[in-house]
């Protein structure tokens, strides 16, 4: 499985905003790029998907350039409930959902 | 609530015991995953079924066994495992077959072998 690469961690203030990427060099023609938000002993939950440009939604937008190869989540005005890890998922073959190494982001008041 | 429920949600067993984990989804997808989260690392893939049948099996021991009896049940039988075994499991599942495939995912079960 190829790696997906995320910095491991991040650290930010309440009401800033936060900037988060994903390498996914090996991407496919049709694979679509996937974030997750995981609190400690849960399962990640879904935050945004998007197959380029830009994606957004109610929580966080998603930049993707034109060759794809990486992904940027961005999170508008974070507050301390955001301190989670955050994983880029790319399905990688059919059906196999991989998952980046994880950034592990803290909020501070 | 995600649609996904994993039972137990924690397990302590020693290295001679088997159990199972169980995964039940209710959400109509076709396709079902078992991952592994050890301490601090990212989430490994062990397990892929679709339609009932093992698509992917990332190198995985064969300690762990999956099984998937119908497209709403997955199971993972664990026997004789080590301690560094001892992760977080997750399920997970979503309907195969589609670009835009979201992935649900089940509270997990906090494995401790002892």
């Amino acid at each position: 499985l190829a790696k997906i690469t995320q910095p491991i961690s991040m650290d930010s203030y309440e009401g800033q905003e936060v900037n988060i990427t994903c390498s996914h060099n090996n991407i496919a023609t049709n694979d679509y790029i996937t974030w997750y938000q995981q609190f400690p002993s849960q399962g990640p939950r879904f935050i945004i998907q998007g197959y380029k440009t830009k994606v957004t939604n109610e929580v966080a937008s998603l930049f993707i350039p034109a060759d794809r190869k990486s992904s940027t989540l961005s999170l508008p005005r974070v507050s301390l409930s955001d301190t989670a890890v955050y994983y880029c998922l790319v399905e990688e073959g059919f059906q196999k959902l991989v998952f980046g190494t994880g950034t592990r982001l803290l909020v501070s008041p | 609530e995600t649609g996904v429920t994993q039972t137990p949600r924690h397990l302590v067993m020693g290295m001679t015991n088997k159990k199972s984990l169980k995964c039940e989804q209710h959400l109509g997808h076709n396709a079902m995953y078992w991952y592994k989260q050890s301490a601090k690392k990212p989430l490994e893939l062990m397990f892929v079924y679709s339609l009932e049948e093992r698509v992917e099996n990332n190198s995985v021991p064969s300690r762990f066994s999956p099984e998937c009896p119908n497209s709403s049940h997955l199971f993972l039988h664990l026997h004789t495992l080590q301690p560094e075994d001892s992760a977080l499991y997750l399920c997970a599942s979503s309907q195969g077959g589609q670009e835009n495939t979201e992935a649900f995912f089940g509270q997990g079960t906090r494995l401790t072998v002892v």
